[in-house]
């Protein structure tokens, strides 16, 4: 299985801040790299795919970056919809695996 | 509109076989390049992928699983289903479906990545 690591685990922030998330692959994975917003009690919902293309509907205040085993998801401006956990997930092999995720909190 | 729904007990006593099955619209499961996934998510838990199935049949599942798990498809009936043996209370989880697809992005073609996801089943395994 290639591990998927997330940090922070958690974070602190507010309504404007810019927010950066870390994911990285316990080996090469190129590109193939997902990223999921779960809100309490709801299914996730695709962010990103291929690290760094937006899913159709997704706000332009997502953007992902990274390739090989390091990657960031960033959200430009926090908004109050943007409370939740995120995800990543490798696409380069089965099994798919998640990160642990990292909750975005109300500071 | 691509929708997907999860059925099945929400209670099981330890060493069942769980049953769930995915309905979905919108698609078909034998399209190329569609498959269905499972995934699974413990209670104040992550996302634990579980199994996936292709159009053309390819089935994966996670290798911790692996030899509890079994996923298939009904084309006809637009289902998925996937069995569970040997149920313990550890599994007690939300399973979600969900349907996966390939994206096309700088020449390839071959970015999956899960866009629609059912509304999860609540599965407890107790006696």
């Amino acid at each position: 299985d290639i591990q998927m690591t997330q940090s922070p685990s958690s974070l602190s922030a507010s309504v404007g801040d810019r927010v950066t998330i870390t994911c990285r692959a316990g080996q090469n994975i190129n590109n193939f790299l997902n990223w999921y917003q779960q809100k309490p009690g709801k299914a996730p919902k695709l962010l990103i795919y291929a690290a760094s293309s937006l899913q159709s509907g997704v706000p332009s205040r997502f953007s992902g970056s990274g390739s090989g085993t390091d990657f960031t998801l960033t959200i430009s401006s926090l908004q109050p919809e943007d409370f939740a956990t995120y995800y990543c997930q490798q696409s380069s092999t089965t099994p798919r695996t998640f990160g642990q995720g990292t909750e975005v909190e109300i500071k | 509109q691509i929708t997907l729904k999860e059925s099945g007990p929400t209670v099981v006593k330890p060493t069942q076989t769980l049953t769930l099955t995915c309905t979905f619209s919108g698609f078909s499961v034998s399209s190329s390049g569609v498959g269905v996934g499972w995934i699974r998510q413990p209670p104040g838990k992550a996302l634990e992928w579980l199994a996936l199935i292709f159009w053309n049949d390819d089935k994966r599942y996670g290798p911790s699983l692996k030899t509890r798990l079994t996923i298939t498809k009904d084309t006809s009936k637009n289902q998925v289903v996937l069995t569970m043996t040997n149920m313990d209370p550890v599994d007690t989880a939300t399973y979600y479906c969900a349907h996966s697809r390939a994206y096309c992005s700088g020449g390839g073609c071959d970015y999956y990545a899960m866009d629609v996801w059912g509304q999860g089943t609540t599965v407890t395994v107790a006696s």
